[in-house]
């Protein structure tokens, strides 16, 4: 079974801080995205990456930055935590060969930010 | 852009009831379309896709055909079950090599099934 684990199911933290969410896919899968689900507004693409170290901007990356040093491995950085961050953030990955196959995703991490 | 619109929930009905959630898209070319399901306390999964005109997705009792002529996607199944209870999220994802599978996603429906 394709497999994505974040690293944290809940996290509270305080205003101002610096925020990773860590995630790991062992499929060997080149595509690796992170999405904010908010209710009344479906999940929203915040960073995507096709390949180690590159990125690109999703629909709302502001306040966001992401790293990618190894293929299984994509971090969401939040760079100052502020409170309307608070959301569920879902971490998925795909085997992209320009044709859409399925992607897969994680359970999802829980943030609160006080 | 590209935008998917869900039916606003959320969905109460009672065990063997039949289940429409509808859902319509804007999107330039031939997007491939999917039903996404959100079970309490978990990540989504896949639940049908379809891939270009005409096509019917179905998985577990559920279908969607993909029309392009209304540019919709409807969920349908002919009788729920409580386990069908989760949160449901129609997507797409625009062709192309350049797309890398981004997926666009609707608003959600909560679905909720009692006995």
């Amino acid at each position: 079974d394709v497999k994505v684990t974040q690293s944290s199911r809940y996290l509270v933290k305080r205003t101002g801080e610096k925020v990773f969410l860590e995630c790991v896919q062992d499929m060997d899968h080149e595509n690796m995205f992170w999405y904010r689900q908010d209710p009344g507004l479906g999940l929203r693409l915040i960073y995507f990456s096709y390949d180690v170290k590159m990125k690109e901007k999703g629909d709302i990356p502001e306040g966001y930055s992401v790293s990618r040093e190894k293929k299984e491995r994509f971090s969401l950085i939040l760079e100052s935590a502020s409170t309307n961050q608070t959301s569920m953030y879902l971490c998925a990955s795909n085997p992209w060969t320009g044709i859409f196959t399925e992607a897969f995703f994680g359970q999802g991490t829980r943030l609160t930010v006080v | 852009g590209n935008s998917v619109t869900q039916m606003e929930g959320p969905v109460t009905l009672s065990e063997e009831a039949f289940l429409t959630i509808n859902c319509t898209y804007t999107a330039t070319g031939y997007p491939s379309l999917f039903w996404y399901v959100q079970y309490p306390g978990e990540g989504l999964q896949l639940l049908l896709k379809a891939t270009k005109a005409d096509d019917k997705g179905s998985n577990k009792g559920f279908e969607a055909t993909y029309r392009k002529e209304t540019t919709s996607f409807h969920l349908e199944k002919g009788s729920v079950q409580v386990s069908d209870s989760a949160v449901y999220f129609c997507a797409l994802s625009r062709a192309g090599g350049t797309s890398y599978g981004k997926l666009t996603f609707g608003q959600g429906t909560i679905l909720t099934v009692h006995p």
